[in-house]
């Protein structure tokens, strides 16, 4: 059964500092997408990057990169020069044939930046 | 920027009374879904569509049914509202590319 695992519950971050969201899935599907969203606390979920299982180059999106891994099934997010903007959840999902081309999502971590 | 709106944003209604969420999206996406989220959890599937006059059920088990008549409606509806359905109602639609998301509609029931 397809999952994503999403280990740490909270991070904390310094301003301007880089930090990683960790993110491991499993399927048995081997063409997938991995997307990653950010909940700030107005609740309303955005969109930030995808990774497709046979994209040759890790994604990236302005501060936002992904590194994905795909033989250990990782697909961590990286932010560059955290801004105190980007204190919200974060949740990392993944879409496939084994789930009907629905997401599917992780519990999240939330992000604080400290100025 | 995505083009998908839920109506109401905040609904507080007694235990009972039968409220129906809105949800609409004008790009003509046909993939829709609703998800059930409690603050700070993580998102559970309860429906989707595939188009009109399509509907399925999620993951996560909901009393609550859905329709779908139009491309763009996907309204959810709960016939009789207890207080265990309080939470964050998200729909989201999607074409080839990521889901977009409404802006939720948080949903208390007392």
């Amino acid at each position: 059964a397809q999952k994503i695992t999403q280990t740490q519950p909270g991070m904390f971050v310094q301003e301007k500092e880089a930090v990683t969201l960790d993110c491991t899935y499993d399927t048995s599907d081997p063409s997938y997408g991995l997307f990653w969203y950010k909940q700030p606390s107005s609740g309303e979920m955005i969109f930030l990057i995808y990774q497709g299982s046979y994209d040759q180059q890790n994604a990236t999106e302005g501060r936002y990169s992904l590194n994905f891994q795909k033989a250990r099934k990782s697909a961590n997010l990286v932010i560059s020069a955290s801004q105190l903007g980007d204190s919200a959840m974060y949740f990392c999902a993944m879409r496939s044939l084994e789930s009907q081309g629905n997401l599917i999502f992780g519990k999240g971590t939330k992000l604080s930046v400290k100025p | 920027e995505a083009d998908i709106y839920q109506t109401p944003r905040y609904l507080v209604i007694g235990t009972g009374k039968k409220i129906t969420l809105e949800c609409s999206q004008t790009m003509g996406h046909d993939k829709m879904y609703w998800y059930q989220q409690d603050p700070g959890m993580e998102l559970h599937l309860i429906h989707y569509s595939y188009g009109v006059n399509s509907t399925e059920k999620g993951d996560l088990s909901s009393e609550s049914t859905v329709s779908r008549i139009r491309t763009e409606h996907f309204p959810l509806t709960l016939e009789s509202a207890r207080p265990s359905h309080t939470s964050q109602y998200l729909c989201a639609s999607s074409g080839r590319g990521e889901a977009f998301f409404g802006q939720g509609t948080r949903l208390t029931v007392v």
